[in-house]
């Protein structure tokens, strides 16, 4: 069954620190992983999308890592700042028949909730 | 360029109704999908829709189905609503290719209250 696991579930941070978030995946076989950042009672919005043969990518303060061989990927936030309190969900899209995409079925982790506190 | 519009915002509605959701994706965009989400179980994939016909579908009882026109717009419908369908929905929009790197923009979704 694919599943994506994250942790932690929720941080508090201060204004200025950095934190890590992690996402375990058993999504298989793997076409991508994405992270987004979603506001309370607002849309998810894309941060990150990586393939099997990227392992970082960059967003401004977020820099996402992807270790496709231990089925691993972090999202790491710079110098935080209050706006980047939010739900932080790590989505992975499984491969169809001959390496397409299976359409948008993607898995989703249950999110990890950040507090940015002044 | 305008991103996903999905109307109503929000929602009541009583049990044993029914309810239709709209969703105008990203112009060009072909592929729509939506998703349920709620406290206890996150987001979950209800079913995608490209050029008219659907193309995935999730768990959810055939209470859920959805449509898709052709200029793209789609609507997706519950029928015989239960308490617990009272969620977040939301609805994203891609080009809908089959490259690895193809984007979902979110719209901001309707909020569905089940009392």
């Amino acid at each position: 069954k694919n599943q994506v696991e994250q942790s932690p579930q929720s941080l508090i941070i201060l204004e200025g620190k950095n934190c890590t978030l992690q996402c375990n995946y058993t999504v298989s076989p793997f076409s991508n992983l994405r992270w987004y950042k979603q506001d309370t009672g607002r849309g998810p919005v894309s941060l990150t999308i990586m393939t099997f043969s990227e392992n970082t990518k960059s967003n401004g303060r977020y820099t996402a890592t992807l270790d496709a061989d231990t089925k691993q990927s972090s999202l790491h936030i710079t110098a935080s700042q209050l706006s980047d309190s939010a739900s932080y969900i790590c989505v992975v899209s499984a491969s169809g028949r001959f390496g397409s995409p299976a359409g948008n079925k993607l898995t989703f982790g249950g999110g990890t909730r950040v507090l940015v506190k002044p | 360029k305008a991103g996903v519009t999905q109307t109503p915002r929000y929602l009541i509605k009583t049990r044993g109704q029914q309810v239709t959701l709209s969703c105008s994706p990203i112009s060009g965009h072909r592929s729509v999908s939506w998703y349920q989400q709620t406290p206890g179980q996150g987001l979950q994939f209800l079913f995608e829709y490209f050029s008219e016909t659907q193309r995935n579908k999730g768990n959810f009882p055939g209470r859920f189905s959805g449509r898709q026109f052709s200029n793209s717009r789609s609507e997706m419908n519950v029928s015989t609503l239960e308490l617990g369908d009272s969620a977040l929905y939301l609805c994203a929009s891609s080009l809908g290719s089959y490259s690895p790197n193809t984007e979902a923009f979110f719209g901001q979704g309707t909020r569905l209250t089940v009392v």
